[in-house]
């Protein structure tokens, strides 16, 4: 399948600061981001379907101000967590779908990032 | 009534029995239909995807779609203690936006 790279796997930051997570997807072009957030012991939440070039569309109850999503190119997007407070501490996880060899609407998964705001 | 609805577990299978996990969904018109595996602290990876009513095999397991009862389900034959995860089953909406609907996931735990 589609190698996605996320990064960070895990931060630790202050209250009040801001947290940037990278998504990039390494072997094919990536039309549409998601961007995912998992409490513990809970399914995954959609956040915001980001394609490259368009403002990302937020899910309702998502701030899109203090959950800010960039899709610059067809193989990076960016979620930058701003002035995280410690209800933001969680997993956030990105996935891909594109066209080409890897289509049939499959989604791939970046490794995740572990938020924690202390 | 929840999008995706899945059976949240534990189901606990002794070691080499067969495993099934169900999944029902709400949305008559999706055509795409996947399973995830999730270890604990790690990101999903995908087992199948199947888009046709039927049985669709691949190794040990085998995923089964009825479109008409809106029911998705997976068999692990074999089961093996490293099959202990949740398994998550994603509906890709046909409806509206284009985005994927998740169940709460199974959690599975095979007893050695």
């Amino acid at each position: 399948g589609a190698v996605v790279s996320q990064h960070p796997s895990r931060v630790i930051c202050k209250s009040g600061t801001s947290v940037k997570i990278e998504c990039r997807s390494l072997d094919f072009q990536a039309t549409t981001m998601f961007w995912y957030r998992q409490f513990p012991k809970q399914s995954l939440m959609l956040m915001a379907t980001s394609n490259e070039g368009s403002k990302a569309t937020y899910e309702q109850g998502v701030e899109k101000d203090k959950f800010l999503i960039n899709h610059a190119s067809l193989t990076l997007s960016t979620l930058t967590v701003t002035s995280a407070h410690p209800e933001d501490s969680s997993f956030y996880i990105c996935s891909v779908t594109g066209q080409g060899l890897y289509s049939g609407n499959i989604q791939y998964f970046g490794a995740g990032t572990r938020l924690s705001v202390l | 009534q929840k999008e995706v609805e899945q059976n949240s577990g534990p189901l606990s299978v002794p070691e080499g029995a067969i495993a099934s996990l169900n999944c029902t969904y709400s949305d008559r018109v999706s055509q795409s239909f996947f399973w995830y595996r999730q270890y604990s602290g790690k990101s999903p990876e995908l087992i199948m995807s199947i888009y046709s009513n039927g049985d669709k095999e691949d190794g040990r397991f085998t995923a089964q779609l009825n479109k008409a009862s809106q029911y998705v389900s997976l068999l692990i034959r074999d089961s093996q203690p490293s099959d202990s995860a949740t398994y998550l089953c994603a509906v890709l909406t046909a409806s509206g936006t284009y985005k994927y609907i998740f169940g709460t996931g199974t959690r599975l735990k095979v007893l050695a």
